[in-house]
């Protein structure tokens, strides 16, 4: 089975620009969420997409934004870039939104801003 | 007061030795917990669930202490392949997304 997928792997951005990072859950899973990990922090929730639609957001500026795909796939849009986005941004998906349902992690993508 | 808070660390312990760690949580009606470990730079991997009852994978030990907000991870004969940071992830009541501590880092030396 596959994983959680994400592209792309990296991404180097200068300030300003607008970027958009993709991931596809692991199959028979509805719900995907992104988190922003800076370096040596701990992960921040970012977004949380459940059949097609945002059921919680984090506190992120809204020029963090995405949206989901009918097939379930997710994309994370980031818009005027600061420096202090740069960041391991991971996508992670969850079978239909239970508590009791951990998530599961794509390998990432690392987003520097120059 | 954070939702999920870890001793950082680092805990460096030689190969075979046990290791044991808490992380607490601040919101007393959490009901699902899990343990994720994270190498350098990767990706988080879940590791185990945390049950009410506790639960054991292999070497690893999960115990859940309600009265106190706290769950533990024991980690027994320690490997080198074990180093790496430790990730308390708690599901709060009512809240549709996971809140994970800082994490705990964990050196295990030959």
């Amino acid at each position: 089975e596959a994983g959680v997928t994400q592209s792309p792997t990296h991404l180097i951005k200068t300030r300003g620009q607008q970027v958009t990072l993709r991931c596809s859950p692991i199959s028979g899973h509805t719900s995907v969420y992104w988190y922003q990990q800076a370096l040596g922090l701990g992960l921040q929730f970012l977004l949380w997409y459940d059949e097609g639609e945002e059921r919680n957001r984090g506190n992120f500026p809204p020029r963090f934004s995405g949206r989901q795909f009918p097939n379930y796939s997710s994309e994370l849009n980031v818009n005027a870039l600061e420096l202090e986005d740069s960041a391991l941004y991971l996508c992670a998906s969850s079978q239909i939104y239970r508590g009791d349902q951990p998530q599961h992690f794509g390998d990432g993508t690392r987003l520097s801003i120059l | 007061r954070k939702e999920v808070e870890q001793d950082p660390g680092p805990f460096n312990v030689p190969e075979g030795a046990t290791v044991a760690f808490n992380c607490t949580y601040s919101n007393s009606a959490s009901q699902s917990f899990f343990w994720y470990r994270q190498d350098c730079r990767k990706e988080p991997k879940l590791l185990m669930s945390v049950y009410s009852s506790g639960n054991e994978d292999g070497r690893f030990t999960a115990q859940l202490n309600r009265a106190s907000q706290y769950i533990s991870l024991l980690i027994r004969d320690s490997k080198l392949s074990d180093s790496a940071t430790y990730l308390c992830v708690v599901n709060p009541p009512g809240d549709y997304k996971l809140s994970f501590g800082a994490g705990t880092t964990v050196t295990v030396r030959a």
